[in-house]
């Protein structure tokens, strides 16, 4: 059964440190892997995803990804935290036709 | 292109009204989701549409909640009659064919039931 973890439900970095929001799954075949980010009284806006290829994943905001098969690891990076990206962030895994599983999601706190 | 638009953006009812929430996908998108978020449950798939039609209605709570979609750029879901535990944002989102495409989310709908 697909299924994704994020361990953390909270994560506090300072402005200008780089941030990880950590992410795991589990998944029978290929995955597809999606970072979405949900900003107060929005909806889930999508940051990027890994389909195949390149384990290093650009996406918006200056994020990035990297897919890690042998410890079945999605982690999100961003080299230098703004205060502007706090947010709620969530790991999905593709499945089936075109389903989403989403994990639990990380609150990030940048702190000025 | 507007992306996914959802209505109304806040509800407030009454235990036992009907409520009804509206979603147009993004034209061209021939997957449509709509999810419940609340704090205690995160996010979770109600229902989705492929080509307009229903194909997974397994995260449906109970039969109080119903979902159609008419044509290609509508979707409603109906709680009726609504229950306080059903305050929570409603999210429609759509996407294109293949597991990997990403899902567009509208801004949701925020429901309370008093």
């Amino acid at each position: 059964a697909q299924s994704v973890a994020q361990p953390e439900d909270q994560v506090n970095v300072a402005e200008g440190n780089p941030l990880t929001v950590k992410c795991t799954y589990s998944v029978s075949g290929n995955p597809y892997l999606f970072w979405y980010v949900q900003y107060p009284n929005r909806g889930l806006q999508f940051l990027l995803k890994y389909i195949t290829g390149d384990n290093l994943v650009k996406g918006s905001y200056g994020f990035e990804a990297e897919f890690n098969k042998s410890q079945t690891s999605f982690h999100l990076k961003k080299p230098s935290a703004l205060v502007s990206d706090s947010a709620l962030y969530f790991c999905a895994v593709g499945y089936g036709a075109n389903n989403l599983f989403f994990g639990t999601g990380t609150r990030l706190t940048v702190i000025p | 292109d507007a992306g996914v638009i959802q209505s109304p953006r806040h509800e407030v009812t009454e235990m036992g009204q009907e409520v009804t929430l509206r979603c147009k996908p993004i034209s061209g998108h021939d997957y449509l989701f709509w999810y419940r978020q609340t704090m205690m449950r995160g996010l979770e798939l109600l229902i989705y549409f492929n080509n307009n039609v229903p194909i997974d209605d397994s995260g449906m709570p109970e039969d109080r909640f119903s979902a159609k979609m008419p044509n290609a750029s509508f979707s409603t879901l109906k709680i009726q009659p609504s229950e306080p535990r059903d305050s929570a944002v409603y999210f429609c989102a759509s996407s294109l064919p293949s597991g990997y495409n990403e899902q567009f989310f509208g801004p949701g709908t925020r429901l309370t039931v008093l």
